[in-house]
């Protein structure tokens, strides 16, 4: 089955400092969509990318899907605490009787030290 | 309602109990997920509805747990005979089929 693999699984970071996840999927993905969960949170919906080699940005987040559409990054720019929490990424199974099922990568998970 | 609902938001329960969590989710949404997070830890899937479509199950851990989805609307999910490594926040997501998936709140589950 569809496999969406992200790292790095940990990320500390120094306040000020940029950061970057990437996600990989074993298919080529519809589109690929990026969440955010606070912690003690719930997982919400940052953006979803539909075009191959598109970028989009939302301030200091800079979300990007490549050419083939099986992978995707996150890069955050002067990170903030704010910025604390676990980003997933996350795509949708093309086929099959689980059509349109999300499968979402294992997360990484953002430290920021202030 | 406005978003995805879930309850109780909070269950402690003896092993060996049966429990009993709740999805309401956004009205319309076709599509229903369970997952469940330890803690520090990913999103496990556990079951996937899609419409009138025979659910995808194959993220159950075990056969104590179940799941079912009535009238193409609220979720329940069911595990029987608790167990401790059953303790975990489970989270209960609904979509459109290509659409983003709204999370509820979670109903953290303790065995004691």
């Amino acid at each position: 089955g569809q496999q969406v693999m992200q790292i790095p699984q940990y990320q500390h970071v120094q306040e000020g400092e940029d950061f970057t996840t990437y996600c990989n999927s074993s298919t080529t993905l519809s589109n690929i969509q990026w969440y955010k969960q606070r912690p003690g949170g719930h997982p919400v919906f940052l953006i979803q990318l539909v075009k191959s080699g598109e970028v989009k940005k939302q301030k200091r987040l800079t979300f990007q899907f490549g050419e083939a559409k099986k992978n995707s990054s996150l890069h955050i720019t002067a990170t903030q605490t704010t910025d604390v929490g676990t980003y997933f990424c996350a795509g949708p199974t093309a086929g099959g009787t689980s059509y349109g099922k999300l499968t979402f990568g294992q997360g990484t998970i953002l430290t920021v030290h202030p | 309602g406005a978003g995805v609902s879930q309850s109780p938001s909070n269950k402690v329960t003896e092993k060996g109990k049966d429990v009993e969590l709740r999805c309401d989710p956004i009205s319309g949404h076709t599509a229903l997920y369970w997952y469940r997070q330890s803690l520090g830890q990913g999103l496990e899937f556990l079951i996937y509805f899609q419409g009138n479509s025979a659910p995808d199950k194959s993220g159950l851990p075990s056969d104590r747990f179940s799941a079912e989805r009535t009238g193409g609307s609220v979720s329940t999910l069911t595990i029987q005979r608790t167990q401790q490594e059953d303790s975990a926040v489970y989270l209960c997501a609904s979509s459109l089929r290509w659409g983003q998936a709204f999370f509820g709140q979670g109903t953290r589950l303790t065995v004691v």
